[in-house]
C-alpha cells in the first residue's frame, strides 16, 4: 500500500524557517501531483500548496504565497515544503496527500502528518 | 478563492439513521467535489471523488450528488464507525479549498 511519511515539523520562533518532508513509496511518486494540507488546532482543513508530477507547475494558497516553497526530487520520491517567515497562525498539522491522477484531483492518500509550532 | 460552505456544522444522529450533508459552491465547479471523513488525530480519508465516484473500499453506504455549486453526501445508513467529521472540498480552481467541516455525533 502507499505510504507516505512526513518529517521535519517542529517548535520554532516567529519570522523562522522550516524544511518539511513526505517521503513515498510503494508508488510510482512522478506520475502524480501531490499537496500540503494543514489543519490548526481543533480547526478544519486547509489546502498549502501544490505540485504537478514532473514537478513544472506550482500552486499556493494566497496565506501562504512569497513564504513557501513546495518542490520535489523524483529521484528520491520525496516531496517538500520550504517555510520562511513563519508566523504563530501556521501553526498546525502538516499533512502531505497523494492525488489520484497527475494533474488537477482529490487526494487518495494522505500522511500521518507533522507537526509545526510557531511560538516565541 | 472558491469558498465552500457545508450545512451543518454539526448534527446528532443515531446508528441506522439516513443523514446528508450538503456543501454549496460559491460559483460553478462542475463535478470537481471530492469528500473526506476524517476521526479524530487521524488523517483525512477519501470517500467519494468526483462528485460521485467512490473511493475503492468506501461502503455502498455513502453516496454522493450534486453539480454546479450544490452537493449532498448521504450515508444511508449510518453505522458507528461513521461518527466523524466531514470535509467538501473543491479542485476546480486554484486556490482549492474545503468546506468547514461537519461533525456527525452520536445521539
Amino acid at each position: 500500500e502507499v505510504q507516505l511519511l512526513e518529517s521535519g515539523g517542529n517548535l520554532v520562533q516567529p519570522g523562522g524557517s522550516l524544511r518539511l518532508s513526505c517521503a513515498a513509496s510503494r508508488f510510482t511518486f512522478s506520475s502524480y501531483a501531490m499537496s500540503w494540507v494543514r489543519q490548526a488546532p481543533g480547526k478544519g482543513l486547509e489546502w498549502v500548496s501544490g505540485i504537478s508530477g514532473n514537478g513544472e507547475s506550482t500552486h499556493y494558497a494566497d496565506s501562504v504565497k512569497g513564504r513557501f516553497t513546495i518542490s520535489r526530487d523524483n529521484s528520491k520520491n520525496t516531496l517538500y515544503l520550504r517555510m520562511n517567515g513563519l508566523r504563530a497562525e501556521d501553526t498546525a498539522v502538516y499533512y502531505c496527500a497523494k492525488a489520484y491522477c497527475g494533474g488537477d484531483c482529490s487526494f487518495d492518500y494522505w500522511g500521518q502528518g507533522t507537526r509545526v509550532t510557531v511560538s516565541s | 478563492a472558491i469558498r465552500m460552505t457545508q450545512s451543518p456544522s454539526s448534527f446528532s444522529a443515531s446508528t441506522g439513521d439516513r443523514v446528508t450533508i450538503t456543501c454549496r459552491a460559491s460559483q460553478g465547479i462542475s463535478s470537481s467535489l471530492a469528500w473526506y471523513q476524517q476521526k479524530p488525530g487521524k488523517a483525512p480519508k477519501l470517500l467519494i471523488f468526483d462528485t460521485s465516484t467512490l473511493q475503492s473500499g468506501v461502503p455502498s453506504r455513502f453516496s454522493g450528488s450534486g453539480s454546479g455549486t450544490d452537493f449532498t453526501l448521504t450515508i444511508s445508513c449510518l453505522q458507528s464507525e461513521d461518527f466523524a467529521t466531514y470535509y467538501c472540498q473543491q479542485y476546480y480552481s486554484y486556490p482549492w479549498t474545503f468546506g468547514q467541516g461537519t461533525k456527525v455525533e452520536i445521539k
